[in-house]
């Protein structure tokens, strides 16, 4: 059982580059999210999606996009990634009215 | 919006000790939980507790809702309890968790 499979694990790229983070999960689970964290500011929330084709802003989405392509996949898009955009990304999905979140295992983005 | 503070924010224990980690919010809660993360990154679900108390091994967890906080209990620490705990307020099941900054716990032998 695989859970919340993010791709890639790590990446690094130049300003302005362009990229997507990929999330899939096996659960059958109707919500997911991105968050993003770095040092001493904890879990920040970006998007999330209540459903299948619905998607939301967190509190820090700007310079992100999303695409809620099925039920099992979520992608997070940087379309000009900035210096301030060094993180490490996490996906994470949940059942509709239940309350266990899983999350992936992360994908630590550099951008130089 | 809704304010999730933890303290202490660093904690160092010698094995076998007692530790309490609290957790802070600003808003009435129905859905509070507790993460493990360890020292790899990766994010463990520990406790869904918006009220009440409940044990696993030697972790304990609390929540007093009407006084907006949550306690989680670690006992006996060993090394493996090492990495950060977070703790995560959503107003209910289908809203998404808000997290605090967390409490950075090290365990040495």
């Amino acid at each position: 059982n695989a859970g919340v499979t993010q791709t890639p694990k790590f990446q690094v790229l130049k300003t302005g580059q362009s990229m997507t983070l990929q999330c899939a999960q096996d659960m059958n689970h109707n919500s997911m999210y991105w968050y993003r964290q770095d040092p001493g500011m904890g879990l920040r929330l970006i998007y999330y999606s209540a459903s299948e084709g619905t998607t939301d802003k967190g509190e820090v989405p700007n310079g992100y996009n999303v695409s809620r392509l099925n039920k099992r996949e979520f992608s997070l898009r940087l379309e000009s990634a900035a210096p301030s955009q060094t993180s490490v990304y996490f996906c994470a999905s949940s059942a509709t009215g239940q309350n266990t979140i899983y999350f992936g295992e992360g994908s630590w983005l550099t951008v130089v | 919006g809704i304010q999730v503070e933890q303290s202490p924010p660093d904690l160092i224990l010698q094995e076998g000790a007692n530790s309490t980690l609290r957790c802070n919010f600003s808003d009435s809660v129905n859905n509070l939980q507790w993460f493990h993360q360890n020292p790899w990154g990766q994010l463990i679900n520990l406790f869904y507790i918006p009220s009440g108390t409940k044990q696993n091994g030697r972790l304990s967890a609390t929540t007093v809702a009407t006084e907006r906080y949550s306690l989680l209990y670690i006992s006996s620490s060993q090394t493996t309890d090492s990495g950060v705990y977070f703790c995560a307020w959503g107003f209910s099941g289908n809203t998404p968790l808000v997290f605090g900054k967390g409490t950075r716990l090290s365990v040495i032998a």
